[in-house]
């Protein structure tokens, strides 16, 4: 079965250290989304791509959190600097929008932030 | 805006027993409606889906039936397992291509 991969599994850095999480979409899907996943907060959509193109960052906070597409193959979510309240599970998700086939997830990247 | 609304757990159950998740939404126009599934330590899994109103989705043993005059999708098992303690998320694709909404997700947990 095809897979959505990201990388790192887990993360454990300091307050203030950059943090890069990267993510593979499955070959041919064309909309690619970012999810937060804490206990007090449930899912939370972060920043979303269709084509490549960022077509909703709103839920992301813009002063540390940024998100982009550089090919096809990679997205990236970045935070800098980091904080202790971005610990959380990060998602990636990706599908081919309107094929009715919903939309396959990585495995997350675990990130605290000490 | 589009939302999704589920019944609030943790639901319990023993083993055997029948399940039903409520699963409620609003939305513009005809969105694909989904619900996923995760276990403990992975990500979201789909389970079924179904793209138009009537449609029903089942895997697993798990069904959903796709009630627009109801805008419903709940998720209903006849007899369910200790391995099908999960979290399990309802979820629309609305039909302009934009967000995949969420709902708060249903703890359930299954006892021997």
């Amino acid at each position: 079965d095809a897979r959505v991969t990201q990388t790192p599994r887990h993360k454990v850095t300091e307050m203030g250290q950059e943090v890069t999480m990267r993510c593979q979409p499955i070959l041919g899907h064309n909309t690619v989304f970012w999810y937060r996943q804490t206990m007090m907060q449930g899912l939370e959509l972060l920043a979303y791509f269709r084509n490549r193109a960022p077509l909703d960052d709103s839920g992301m906070p813009k002063d540390r959190f940024s998100a982009e597409m550089p090919d096809a193959t990679l997205a990236t979510l970045k935070i800098q600097p980091s904080e202790p309240r971005d610990s959380a599970v990060y998602f990636c998700a990706s599908g081919l929008v309107q094929s009715g086939y919903g939309y396959t997830f990585g495995s997350g990247t675990r990130l605290t932030v000490v | 805006g589009n939302s999704v609304t589920q019944m609030e757990g943790p639901v319990t159950l023993s083993e055997e027993a029948f399940l039903t998740i409520n699963c409620t939404y609003t939305a513009t126009g005809y969105p694909s409606l989904f619900w996923y599934v995760q276990y403990p330590g992975e990500g979201l899994q789909l389970l079924l889906k179904a793209t138009k109103a009537d449609d029903k989705g089942s895997n697993k043993g798990f069904e959903a039936t796709y009630r627009k005059e109801t805008t419903s999708f709940h998720l209903e098992k006849g007899s369910v397992q200790v391995s099908d303690s999960a979290v399990y998320f309802c979820a629309l694709d609305d039909a302009y291509g934009n967000k995949l909404v969420f709902g708060a997700g249903t703890i359930l947990r299954v006892k021997s």
